[in-house]
């Protein structure tokens, strides 16, 4: 069984930083390209960021780029989202998730306030 | 980037009606397209996948069609669990983009 399950959520500072986690299980994790999606209270879903099985490619959404890095440990099957620089419009749900194949975590949340 | 426009962003039906919701991607995306169910505090769930693939385990009520620009879900006969907001998803390029999504209530 595909499990994901998130954690390093909780409250940030704005300007500050926090990394999110994701472990993996019930597949080959190396196999798979994996996501962040993120969706602000009350609203629709955003695609964050992805990343190839072997780390080769990584992608961003331009709200993002440049402040977020996404990577990951094939040894450990996790990935992770680094946020710096947060800004109070970061506040979201973060899911982690296998895209293409429909897979989701249940979600962390990171709350962006001083 | 892609633009995915979604319509409509809201409706109201009854259960026992026909349902038809519209994606609209501002380029093409061959069948790179899938469907996502969500309810309130849950997380989403994949409906359909390569724009008319039924996820296994979804009701037969529930289909997709379109390629290129223009998709449609389609719930067949409403039932009361389905009320919930809906998104689609071009993952054909980056960014990937979802649709603004169609909240469905009860009439």
């Amino acid at each position: 069984e595909v499990q994901l399950v998130e954690s390093g959520g909780g409250l940030g500072q704005p300007g500050g930083s926090l990394r999110l986690s994701c472990a993996a299980s019930g597949f080959s994790f190396s196999t798979y390209g994996m996501s962040w999606v993120r969706q602000a209270p009350g609203k629709g879903l955003e695609w964050v960021s992805t990343i190839n099985g072997n780390s080769d490619s990584t992608y961003y959404a331009d709200s993002v780029k440049g402040r977020f890095t996404i990577s990951r440990d094939n040894s450990k099957n996790t990935l992770y989202l680094q946020m710096d620089s947060l800004r109070a419009e970061d506040t979201a749900v973060y899911y982690c998730a296998r895209l293409t194949a429909g897979y989701w975590g249940q979600g962390s949340l990171v709350t962006v306030s001083s | 980037d892609i633009q995915m426009t979604q319509s409509p962003s809201a409706m109201s039906a009854s259960v026992g009606d026909r349902v038809t919701i519209t994606c609209r991607a501002s380029q093409g995306i061959a069948n790179s397209l899938a469907w996502f169910q969500q309810k309130p505090g849950k997380v989403p769930k994949r409906l359909i996948y390569t724009a008319s693939s039924l996820q296994s385990g979804v009701p037969s009520r529930f289909s997709g069609s379109g390629s290129g620009t223009e998709f449609t879900l389609t719930i067949s006969s409403l039932q009361p669990e389905d009320f919930a907001t809906y998104y689609c998803l071009q993952h054909n390029s980056y960014p990937y983009t979802f649709g603004q999504g169609t909240k469905l209530e009860i009439k």
